[in-house]
Protein backbone atom coordinates (compact mmCIF):
# COMPACT_ATOMS: atom_id res chain seq x y z
CA UNK A 1 0.00 0.00 0.00
CA UNK A 2 1.47 3.41 -0.55
CA UNK A 3 1.71 5.71 2.30
CA UNK A 4 0.26 8.89 3.33
CA UNK A 5 1.52 11.63 0.93
CA UNK A 6 1.37 15.71 1.65
CA UNK A 7 2.08 18.22 -0.30
CA UNK A 8 3.32 20.86 -1.23
CA UNK A 9 6.79 19.29 0.82
CA UNK A 10 7.78 22.64 0.95
CA UNK A 11 6.10 26.02 1.01
CA UNK A 12 7.06 29.46 1.56
CA UNK A 13 4.54 32.20 2.86
CA UNK A 14 5.03 35.93 3.87
CA UNK A 15 2.94 36.75 6.81
CA UNK A 16 -1.15 37.67 6.31
CA UNK A 17 -1.31 35.27 3.68
CA UNK A 18 -3.42 32.58 3.86
CA UNK A 19 -1.95 28.50 2.54
CA UNK A 20 -3.56 24.99 2.04
CA UNK A 21 -1.64 22.21 2.68
CA UNK A 22 -3.35 18.67 1.16
CA UNK A 23 -3.26 14.91 2.48
CA UNK A 24 -4.15 11.64 0.87
CA UNK A 25 -4.50 9.06 3.65
CA UNK A 26 -3.40 5.57 3.28
CA UNK A 27 -6.03 3.40 0.78
CA UNK A 28 -8.66 2.32 2.92
CA UNK A 29 -7.78 5.08 6.18
CA UNK A 30 -11.12 7.12 7.09
CA UNK A 31 -9.34 9.10 9.58
CA UNK A 32 -7.14 12.03 8.90
CA UNK A 33 -5.14 13.79 11.74
CA UNK A 34 -2.99 17.21 11.47
CA UNK A 35 -0.50 18.21 13.94
CA UNK A 36 2.43 21.18 14.17
CA UNK A 37 5.24 19.96 15.01
CA UNK A 38 7.76 22.76 16.36
CA UNK A 39 11.23 22.59 17.67
CA UNK A 40 10.77 21.71 21.57
CA UNK A 41 7.10 21.36 21.42
CA UNK A 42 6.54 17.58 20.25
CA UNK A 43 3.49 16.84 18.14
CA UNK A 44 0.92 19.30 19.11
CA UNK A 45 -2.87 18.22 18.25
CA UNK A 46 -4.58 20.72 15.33
CA UNK A 47 -7.52 18.28 14.44
CA UNK A 48 -8.98 15.29 13.56
CA UNK A 49 -11.41 14.70 10.35
CA UNK A 50 -13.17 10.77 10.17
CA UNK A 51 -15.82 10.37 7.69
CA UNK A 52 -15.65 14.08 6.51
CA UNK A 53 -16.45 15.12 10.04
CA UNK A 54 -14.44 16.92 12.58
CA UNK A 55 -14.22 14.52 15.45
CA UNK A 56 -11.87 16.16 17.58
CA UNK A 57 -10.07 19.89 18.17
CA UNK A 58 -7.33 20.62 19.80
CA UNK A 59 -6.54 24.26 21.36
CA UNK A 60 -5.37 26.28 18.01
CA UNK A 61 -7.04 29.54 16.61
CA UNK A 62 -9.80 29.65 14.54
CA UNK A 63 -7.23 30.51 11.77
CA UNK A 64 -6.61 26.66 11.46
CA UNK A 65 -9.59 24.95 9.66
CA UNK A 66 -9.29 21.95 7.97
CA UNK A 67 -11.76 19.63 5.81
CA UNK A 68 -12.28 16.37 4.11
CA UNK A 69 -13.34 14.89 1.30
CA UNK A 70 -15.19 11.64 0.45
CA UNK A 71 -12.70 10.39 -0.91
CA UNK A 72 -10.85 10.82 2.72
CA UNK A 73 -8.37 12.79 1.38
CA UNK A 74 -8.28 15.95 3.62
CA UNK A 75 -7.18 19.62 3.73
CA UNK A 76 -5.74 21.91 6.40
CA UNK A 77 -5.97 25.75 5.66
CA UNK A 78 -4.34 28.80 7.88
CA UNK A 79 -5.09 31.69 7.01
CA UNK A 80 -3.62 35.06 8.08
CA UNK A 81 -0.21 33.54 8.59
CA UNK A 82 1.97 35.00 11.25
CA UNK A 83 6.00 34.23 11.69
CA UNK A 84 5.04 31.73 14.43
CA UNK A 85 3.04 29.32 11.74
CA UNK A 86 6.55 28.47 10.71
CA UNK A 87 6.54 24.42 11.44
CA UNK A 88 6.27 21.56 10.21
CA UNK A 89 2.95 20.19 9.39
CA UNK A 90 2.14 16.30 9.36
CA UNK A 91 -0.50 14.22 8.68
CA UNK A 92 -1.86 11.08 9.72
CA UNK A 93 -3.69 8.90 8.68
CA UNK A 94 -5.10 5.72 11.19
CA UNK A 95 -7.46 2.85 11.30
CA UNK A 96 -9.02 1.60 14.48
CA UNK A 97 -8.43 -2.18 14.61
CA UNK A 98 -9.27 -4.70 16.86
CA UNK A 99 -5.63 -4.60 18.08
CA UNK A 100 -5.08 -0.85 18.55
CA UNK A 101 -5.47 2.72 16.69
CA UNK A 102 -2.82 3.25 15.19
CA UNK A 103 -1.13 5.97 12.96
CA UNK A 104 0.93 6.28 10.26
CA UNK A 105 2.58 9.51 9.65
CA UNK A 106 3.03 11.61 5.97
CA UNK A 107 6.68 12.87 5.72
CA UNK A 108 4.83 16.66 6.38
CA UNK A 109 4.79 20.10 4.72
CA UNK A 110 7.43 22.37 6.03
CA UNK A 111 5.83 25.79 5.88
CA UNK A 112 8.08 29.21 6.76
CA UNK A 113 6.12 32.68 7.35
CA UNK A 114 8.35 35.72 6.18
CA UNK B 1 -5.00 13.42 33.27
CA UNK B 2 -4.48 13.25 29.82
CA UNK B 3 -0.80 14.01 29.80
CA UNK B 4 2.02 11.58 28.42
CA UNK B 5 5.52 12.93 30.13
CA UNK B 6 8.58 11.73 28.44
CA UNK B 7 12.52 11.94 29.30
CA UNK B 8 14.97 12.59 28.93
CA UNK B 9 14.66 16.05 26.60
CA UNK B 10 17.69 14.85 24.72
CA UNK B 11 19.87 12.18 25.47
CA UNK B 12 23.36 11.30 23.76
CA UNK B 13 24.64 7.36 23.71
CA UNK B 14 28.26 6.14 23.02
CA UNK B 15 27.78 3.86 20.07
CA UNK B 16 27.64 -0.17 21.71
CA UNK B 17 25.79 1.43 24.39
CA UNK B 18 22.35 1.36 26.10
CA UNK B 19 19.45 4.20 25.37
CA UNK B 20 16.67 4.40 27.75
CA UNK B 21 14.10 7.14 27.36
CA UNK B 22 11.01 7.25 29.50
CA UNK B 23 7.49 7.97 29.78
CA UNK B 24 4.77 8.38 32.35
CA UNK B 25 1.22 8.54 32.21
CA UNK B 26 -2.03 9.24 34.31
CA UNK B 27 -5.13 8.01 33.00
CA UNK B 28 -5.19 4.48 33.67
CA UNK B 29 -7.49 3.69 30.92
CA UNK B 30 -4.99 4.25 27.92
CA UNK B 31 -4.86 0.89 26.15
CA UNK B 32 -2.07 1.17 23.96
CA UNK B 33 1.47 2.79 24.27
CA UNK B 34 3.74 2.69 20.62
CA UNK B 35 6.67 4.50 20.18
CA UNK B 36 7.95 6.10 16.96
CA UNK B 37 10.94 7.06 15.47
CA UNK B 38 11.36 10.34 13.59
CA UNK B 39 14.62 10.85 11.53
CA UNK B 40 15.25 14.50 9.91
CA UNK B 41 13.21 15.64 7.20
CA UNK B 42 10.79 12.59 8.04
CA UNK B 43 7.79 12.11 9.24
CA UNK B 44 7.52 9.94 12.64
CA UNK B 45 7.48 6.11 11.66
CA UNK B 46 5.47 3.10 13.91
CA UNK B 47 8.83 1.57 15.97
CA UNK B 48 7.39 -1.02 18.70
CA UNK B 49 4.14 -0.60 20.71
CA UNK B 50 2.37 -2.87 23.84
CA UNK B 51 -0.66 -3.48 25.69
CA UNK B 52 -0.65 -2.73 29.35
CA UNK B 53 -1.65 -6.51 29.49
CA UNK B 54 2.16 -7.39 28.83
CA UNK B 55 5.61 -6.14 30.83
CA UNK B 56 7.96 -6.50 28.25
CA UNK B 57 7.61 -6.98 24.49
CA UNK B 58 11.00 -7.04 21.93
CA UNK B 59 11.87 -6.59 18.78
CA UNK B 60 15.58 -7.10 17.72
CA UNK B 61 17.44 -4.02 19.63
CA UNK B 62 14.25 -2.23 20.84
CA UNK B 63 12.90 -3.38 24.00
CA UNK B 64 9.72 -1.99 25.91
CA UNK B 65 9.19 -2.00 29.72
CA UNK B 66 6.23 -1.43 30.71
CA UNK B 67 5.24 -1.13 34.63
CA UNK B 68 1.11 -0.53 35.17
CA UNK B 69 1.31 -0.11 38.95
CA UNK B 70 4.16 2.68 38.36
CA UNK B 71 1.75 4.44 35.17
CA UNK B 72 5.43 4.17 33.24
CA UNK B 73 6.62 2.29 30.65
CA UNK B 74 10.47 3.01 28.65
CA UNK B 75 12.15 2.22 25.71
CA UNK B 76 15.74 0.26 25.23
CA UNK B 77 17.73 0.39 22.39
CA UNK B 78 19.94 -2.05 22.83
CA UNK B 79 23.48 -1.99 20.97
CA UNK B 80 22.88 1.97 20.11
CA UNK B 81 23.91 2.79 16.79
CA UNK B 82 24.83 6.10 15.18
CA UNK B 83 22.10 5.21 12.39
CA UNK B 84 19.25 5.12 15.95
CA UNK B 85 20.15 8.89 15.95
CA UNK B 86 16.38 10.38 15.85
CA UNK B 87 13.73 11.34 17.98
CA UNK B 88 11.82 9.63 19.60
CA UNK B 89 7.90 9.99 21.06
CA UNK B 90 6.56 7.91 22.92
CA UNK B 91 1.89 7.81 23.16
CA UNK B 92 -0.87 6.72 24.63
CA UNK B 93 -4.01 5.86 23.23
CA UNK B 94 -7.50 4.82 24.25
CA UNK B 95 -9.84 4.29 21.23
CA UNK B 96 -9.46 6.95 18.74
CA UNK B 97 -7.61 9.37 21.32
CA UNK B 98 -3.77 9.28 21.34
CA UNK B 99 -0.97 11.29 23.20
CA UNK B 100 2.41 12.06 22.22
CA UNK B 101 5.09 12.70 24.94
CA UNK B 102 6.97 16.00 23.61
CA UNK B 103 10.29 13.69 22.22
CA UNK B 104 13.62 12.90 22.79
CA UNK B 105 16.40 13.39 20.49
CA UNK B 106 18.56 10.83 20.86
CA UNK B 107 22.23 11.08 19.53
CA UNK B 108 24.64 8.64 19.30
CA UNK B 109 28.19 8.68 19.35
CA UNK B 110 30.40 6.89 16.53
Amino acid sequence: KAGVTQTPRYLIKTRGQQVTLSCSPISGHRSVSWYQQTPGQGLQFLFEYFSETQRNKGNFPGRFSGRQFSNSRSEMNVSTLELGDSALYLCASSVLSVAAYEQYFGPGTRLTVT
Amino acid sequence: QQQVKQSPQSLIVQKGGISIINCAYENTAFDYFPWYQQFPGKGPALLIAIRPDVSEKKEGRFTISFNKSAKQFSLHIMDSQPGDSATYFCAASIGDKIIFGKGTRLHILP
